[in-house]
């Protein structure tokens, strides 16, 4: 079964700042996809960007981005530039090719400050 | 942008009692899942529906709980008989079933407090 491990319960910054958080993953699957969903006070999950394991290159949307790394199963996010409403609970999950379900990390609590 | 709704956003509910939450997923999407939060703890898959029948479940999934896609737009969640341990913010989510590893768009919530 995979696992999906959030090392950092909470994280701060100062806003402007960038802020990395952390994902590993355990699978013996060879195609899978890879997700960062943010969760604000609001509750909405919001996917923030999605990475599909075949291929190498890093996904990027605007502000955010991932260092993916296969052969360490490792997603991490890397927030650019962080804004107040960056304020959130950020969930990593995965996702294995033709499967239904998303296995979801803890979950890291961030928190811009002003 | 089209969102995937969820009601109501807070049900409270005596132990013992059927409770059904209501979504509507966006509307061109042909996956439809629930997921729940227990407070504090990790989002937890139940059940995936597709084609009008469930295609996974997870062992959360046991007999009390069902899913209905009763008129083409909403999907509900019912739990036959609540339990305390089923108090938790449960999720539904919707993806479209064009390209491989589409994400899943996800609702607000509904909390539901088994009392």
């Amino acid at each position: 079964a995979q696992t999906v491990t959030q090392s950092q319960p909470e994280m701060s910054v100062q806003e402007a700042e960038t802020v990395t958080l952390s994902c590993t993953y355990d699978t013996s699957e060879n195609n899978y996809y890879l997700f960062w969903y943010k969760q604000p006070p609001s509750r909405q999950m919001i996917l923030v960007i999605r990475q599909e394991a075949y291929k190498q290159q890093n996904a990027t949307e605007n502000r955010f981005s991932v260092n993916f790394q296969k052969a360490a199963k490792s997603f991490s996010l890397k927030i650019s530039d962080s804004q107040l409403g960056d304020t959130a609970m950020y969930f990593c999950a995965f996702m294995k090719e033709g499967a239904q379900k998303l296995v979801f990390g803890q979950g890291t609590r961030l928190t811009i400050n002003p | 942008e089209p969102e995937v709704t969820q009601t109501p956003s807070h049900q409270v509910t005596q132990m013992g009692q059927e409770v059904i939450l209501r979504c509507v997923p966006i509307s061109n999407h042909l996956y439809f899942y629930w997921y729940r939060q227990i407070l504090g703890q990790k989002v937890e898959f139940l059940v995936s529906f597709y084609n009008n029948e469930i295609s996974e479940k997870s062992e959360i999934f046991d007999d009390q709980f069902s899913v209905e896609r009763p008129d083409g737009s909403n999907f509900t969640l019912k739990i036959r008989s609540t339990k305390l341990e089923d108090s938790a913010m449960y999720f539904c989510a919707s993806r479209t079933d064009r390209g491989r590893g589409q994400p899943q768009h996800f609702g607000d919530g509904t909390r539901l407090s088994i009392l």
